[in-house]
């Protein structure tokens, strides 16, 4: 699976948009870019994923590059609740249902009030 | 419940003693997966079942380590003789795991955190 490059912490104002990017020039065509967020005493929560165009849910919006070397999870309004380590991830699931992922150190994302 | 449960959500035992740690996963989800993670680190794969079958234990520390996984559904991993660098939250993930399908995310539980004295 292609290695991810994050920044280690970011700060963002509580009720502006939190844009965490991530590099990931190896990406393979058939990976895709995950993000997870762990907080504090908690599992990793999925958030969102995509393969190339552009993605939105209810909890953030991702953006990836033209060439997939890159995104960016934006987070439209950050609440003091979304202060948590966020994981950048690409992988694939195989064949047979496997996804084999390798989750570093993430950025470290401190909303302040 | 609709997530993946773990249980105990704390453990605290003494050094060369066995422990055994349990996963519930999503229903329906046939691939499933631990993880360990220790204090201010990533999460390091330690095995990986595709319903009872176990294609992936790479990740297995030692031979004290073995896991588990019956009815396609419970997960329970063993850890014997612990040893003080064993202490860790242990984290399990469930997934769809279906065949063909390139995109399936992880669901995590809050994981077991494991302290040994």
């Amino acid at each position: 699976d292609a290695k991810t490059t994050q920044p280690p912490s970011m700060d963002c104002a509580e009720g502006r948009a939190a844009n965490l990017p991530c590099n990931h020039s190896t990406i393979s065509g058939n990976e895709y870019v995950y993000w997870y967020r762990q907080i504090h005493s908690q599992g990793p929560q999925y958030i969102i994923h995509g393969l190339k165009n552009n993605e939105t849910n209810e909890m953030a919006s991702l953006i990836i590059t033209e060439d997939r070397k890159s995104s960016t999870l934006i987070l439209p309004h950050a609440t003091l609740r979304d202060t948590a380590v966020y994981y950048c991830i690409v992988s694939r699931t195989n064949s047979g249902g496997y996804q084999k992922v390798t989750f570093g150190i993430g950025t470290k994302l401190q909303v302040i009030p | 419940g609709a997530g993946v449960s773990q249980s105990p959500s704390n453990k605290v035992t003494e050094k060369g003693k066995d422990v055994e740690l349990r996963c519930d996963p999503i229903s329906g989800h046939t691939a499933l997966y631990w993880y360990r993670q220790r204090l201010g680190q990533g999460l390091e794969f330690l095995i990986y079942f595709q319903g009872n079958s176990a294609p992936d234990k790479s990740g297995l520390p030692s031979d004290r380590f073995s896991a588990e996984r019956t009815g396609e559904s419970v997960s329970t991993l063993t850890i014997q003789r612990t040893q003080q660098e064993d202490s860790a939250v242990y984290l399990c993930a469930s997934s769809l795991g279906t065949r063909g399908s390139s995109n399936q995310p992880q669901h995590f539980g809050d994981g077991t955190r494991l302290s040994i004295l």
